[in-house]
């Protein structure tokens, strides 16, 4: 089975930097998402890493280090519409996804 | 193009009563699979299916059947439903298994069972 653990809540102003961490514990893995849920709406897709290393897309970057079972997702220059939550999902070896429980990052002028 | 559709949007039902949630994708995705999200637990599989046909069990399949009779309709069953099943349902899909194949998602379903 996977245990996927990430923050509740995080708060930040407008413009900052906020970095979500993930931590998994795996029976197997095949690969890390990021997806970002606003309220009331479907999840959408926000990065994938399956090597260590920086991925990086626009204002969004997601890291990953296999040894540590460690990732995080890094938000620069936030905006009002990155309210959301954001869900730090595991694929195991089946290809299938078990995800965390989302953390809810609120952003304020 | 619609995407990955989901019906109906909400439903309040009895207990012990039969429903049907029904998902439509015309991406031509392989694989689709059913979600349940409630509060402070995330996204839970039920059932997934790697290719028509074929139907696998996830984490929490227990009460919930599905059926794959072709490649774009994904139902899934409550035989009798519990108020524990009170939850949102996400339906989604995947071109593929492995790689960067991101799963989309659809609209979603609110079902309260009462």
């Amino acid at each position: 089975g996977q245990n996927i653990d990430q923050p509740t809540e995080m708060t930040a102003t407008e413009g900052a930097i906020v970095q979500i961490n993930c931590t998994y514990q795996t029976s197997g893995f095949n690969g890390l998402f990021w997806y970002q849920q606003h309220a009331g709406e479907a999840p959408t897709f926000l990065s994938y890493n399956v090597l260590d290393g920086l991925e990086e897309k626009g204002r969004f970057s997601s890291f990953l280090s296999r040894s540590k079972g460690y990732s995080y997702l890094l938000l620069k220059e936030l905006q009002m519409k990155d309210s959301a939550s954001y869900l730090c999902a595991v694929r195991d070896n089946d290809y299938k996804l078990s995800f965390g429980a989302g953390t809810t990052v609120t952003v304020r002028a | 193009i619609a995407g990955i559709t989901q019906a109906p949007t909400s439903q309040i039902l009895a207990a012990g009563r039969r429903m049907t949630l029904r998902c439509t994708q015309d991406m031509r995705h392989n694989a689709m699979y059913w979600y349940r999200q409630d509060l402070g637990l995330g996204l839970r599989l039920i059932h997934y299916s790697n290719t028509a046909g074929t139907t696998g069990k996830g984490e929490v399949p227990d009460g919930y059947s599905v059926s794959r009779a072709n490649t774009d309709d994904f139902p899934l069953t409550l035989a009798s439903a519990v108020p524990s099943q009170t939850s949102v349902y996400f339906c989604a899909s995947s071109e593929g298994l492995a790689g960067n194949n991101e799963q989309f998602f659809g609209p979603g379903t609110r079902l309260t069972v009462l």
